[in-house]
């Protein structure tokens, strides 16, 4: 399989633990993203990688939450002293980078914080 | 908040065409319409996008009116695996995708 791959697929914590996602994009794309997505609701954009430089970040991407993409590859999203209202979906989503973004999503990682 | 409006949910029986509306009233000219779905606990799938054609792939129709204020994505035969959240998009370059609540297709036996 080439497509968007998260690890893991569910995390389970307890509320003031540090937690940390991987994404492993399509390997010719330049372009990472991270979305959150809470129940009901669409994807909320988190924050974006252009190679190895994080490029924008939302203002939803509070202080205990850190993205990197060390070497232009894969990513990692941590959030530190989760809480309970970090419980959702995070997403994980890659592109080209063009003009025509078309984005390829993975499976996402669904948290609960206990 | 989200370029589009698009209701809530439809109801569509199998094997028929599925017709999800998608009003962007406000879009620029340079700007694009992206369609995506997500079947329940998966992420969500591309399905086709367009900028003032009219637009075919293997999944579906994209129909854009001319003053391009709102599109159409047409499933042609609807089929159980379509059931999904349907997500319209207007995206421009150097843009984020911002997504709204979508559409609930419901495909009926």
């Amino acid at each position: 399989d080439t497509g968007v791959s998260q690890d893991p697929r569910h995390k389970i914590t307890k509320r003031g633990q540090n937690v940390t996602f991987r994404c492993d994009p399509i390997s010719e794309h330049n372009r990472l993203y991270w979305y959150r997505q809470t129940l009901g609701q669409g994807p909320e954009f988190l924050t974006y990688f252009q190679n190895e430089a994080q490029l924008e970040k939302s203002r939803l991407l509070s202080d205990r939450f850190s993205a990197e993409r060390p070497k232009g590859s894969f990513s990692t999203l941590e959030i530190q002293r989760t809480e309970q209202g970090d419980s959702a979906m995070y997403l994980c989503a890659s592109s080209l980078g063009r003009e025509k973004n078309i984005q390829y999503f993975g499976a996402g990682t669904r948290l609960s914080v206990l | 908040d989200a370029k589009t409006t698009q209701p809530p949910s439809m109801d569509c029986a199998e094997g028929r065409a599925a017709n999800l509306p998608c009003n962007h009233s406000t879009i620029s000219g340079n700007e694009y319409v992206y369609w995506y779905r997500q079947i329940h606990s998966q992420g969500p799938q591309y399905i086709i996008h367009g900028l003032k054609n009219n637009e075919t792939n293997e999944m579906a129709s994209l129909i854009i009116t001319e003053d391009r204020k709102s599109s159409t994505l047409i499933l042609p035969h609807a089929t159980l695996r379509d059931t999904a959240v349907y997500y319209c998009i207007v995206y421009g370059y150097g843009q984020n995708f911002v997504f709204g609540p979508g559409t609930r297709l419901s495909v009926l036996p």
